[in-house]
């Protein structure tokens, strides 16, 4: 199994900083999805990055796939209340085809009004 | 609405007792997956279906079965649950290649 290792755990800032949260991997994934999970609600995706060394941006959030394609960053500019939830990244291995993704076991993100 | 449906959304049995939980998707989606959530270990998979009357095993699918008779439904069957069955359940249906997932709404679940 390729583990997906995710940092920190927890976050807990002021509305209007600025964070990253981490996701690492010994292994080589072939594509790393983020998604973002509200209270009492299924997981929800944000952004697939699938390149070495690729950035994708979504308003905010800033996402970017490691060179080596063993781990991904999340970062968050300014971030607000809204973007409270629990972070999990996924990786489709390189090994098994991406039909079999591991989940990391997530960041849960919490922004103080 | 294009969208993932579980049913139910709350389960308390008891051991022994076998239950299913039902997953259906309305996108036309050949892949559907289970999977379950626990504290500190984040989300696992349990079984996936790459199409109809194709299934293979996730990284847990100890004490778990499963069909997929049609494209749309792809339940997921506990024979004998017991405690450490207990856990969040979520079903996800994906197409292309990337298989970015849709997920359901979730089931809990509680085995006494």
């Amino acid at each position: 199994t390729q583990l997906l290792e995710q940092s920190p755990q927890f976050l807990s800032i002021q509305e209007g900083e600025n964070l990253t949260v981490y996701c690492n991997s010994s292994s080589v994934f072939s594509s790393l999805q983020w998604y973002r999970q509200e209270p009492g609600e299924g997981p929800v995706l944000l952004v697939t990055v699938v390149t070495g060394g690729e950035v994708k941006k979504l308003k905010r959030l800033t996402f970017q796939f490691g060179d080596a394609r063993k781990d991904s960053s999340l970062h968050i500019t300014a971030a607000q209340p809204g973007d409270t939830g629990l972070y999990l990244c996924a990786g489709g291995g390189s090994n098994f085809g991406n039909e079999k993704l591991t989940f990391g076991t997530g960041t849960r993100l919490t922004i103080i009004p | 609405e294009a969208q993932v449906t579980q049913n139910p959304r709350y389960l308390i049995t008891v051991t022994g007792k076998k239950l299913t939980v039902t997953c259906s998707q309305n996108m036309n989606h050949e892949y559907m997956s289970w999977y379950r959530q626990d504290p500190g270990l984040g989300l696992r998979q349990i079984y996936y279906s790459m199409n109809v009357e194709v299934t293979d095993k996730g990284d847990v699918p100890e004490g778990y079965k499963v069909s997929r008779k049609e494209k749309r439904n792809f339940p997921l069957i506990l024979e004998s649950p017991s405690p450490n069955q207990t856990s969040l359940y979520f079903c996800a249906s994906s197409y292309g290649e990337l298989y970015e997932q849709y997920f359901g709404p979730g089931t809990r679940l509680t085995v006494t």
